[in-house]
């Protein structure tokens, strides 16, 4: 079936270091993914993006690398601040008839150390 | 630029009673329209999705209906809420194809009791 989960529910990073937030994907199919940014009480907040013809993109202190011979996908985050402590889920676009769903992974809390 | 409405924050409900959240968005035309549920500590399940007025598709069997009178209105609904409708309800805007990402509206916190 298709599935899309994370290798770790809780990461603990020092203030300053970089966060790695990993993700596994079952359907090799799969050709967008998406990291957002859980605030609790809050909506997701979409973070970064990266289609399938790329291994690579990079935002603002944030890179995704996507793995397609092992179906994996990362986050880096660069120089860990305390308003990065959240949750980050992973998410993968599956196409419907006329529109796409996500599938979303359990997600990983991220906990920034001071 | 575009913002997602959703009302109420937070509402406590007995169960059997009826249920209706409303979602709007401002700053886009024909957007996609999409309705989430989280329980606690877990990622996202798809309840309907909508690709314009009065077109609505499930996914997941339940005690939830959806409905689009407007463009930019999407409402869920049940007529008798369970315990199990608890959660945290997401609504969600995209634009038409398919790399587009979506984007959340804040919220509603449904206790059911």
């Amino acid at each position: 079936g298709e599935s899309v989960g994370l290798h770790l529910p809780t990461l603990s990073v020092q203030e300053g270091d970089n966060s790695i937030i990993n993700c596994a994907y079952s359907n090799s199919a799969s050709d967008y993914f998406i990291w957002y940014k859980q605030e609790s009480g809050k909506g997701p907040q979409f973070i970064i993006d990266i289609r399938s013809n790329m291994d690579k993109r990079q935002g603002q202190r944030v890179t995704v690398l996507l793995n397609k011979t092992v179906k994996h996908l990362s986050l880096q985050i660069a120089a860990t601040q305390p308003g990065d402590s959240a949750v980050y889920f992973c998410a993968e676009n599956k196409a419907l008839d006329s529109s796409y769903k996500l599938i979303f992974g359990s997600g990983t809390r991220l906990l920034v150390r001071p | 630029s575009q913002t997602i409405h959703q009302w109420p924050a937070t509402l406590v409900q007995p169960v059997g009673s009826p249920l209706s959240l409303e979602c709007t968005v401002e700053g886009t035309s024909n957007p996609n329209l999409y309705w989430y549920r989280q329980a606690a500590g877990r990622g996202l399940q798809l309840l309907f999705y909508s690709v314009g007025i009065g077109q609505i598709s499930s996914e997941v069997p339940q005690n939830l209906s959806a409905s689009r009178p407007q463009d930019r209105q999407f409402i869920l609904s049940s007529k008798k809420l369970l315990l199990s409708d608890s959660g945290f309800y997401l609504c969600a805007w995209s634009g038409q194809g398919t790399y587009n990402e979506q984007f959340f509206g804040p919220g509603t916190r449904l206790t059911v009791l």
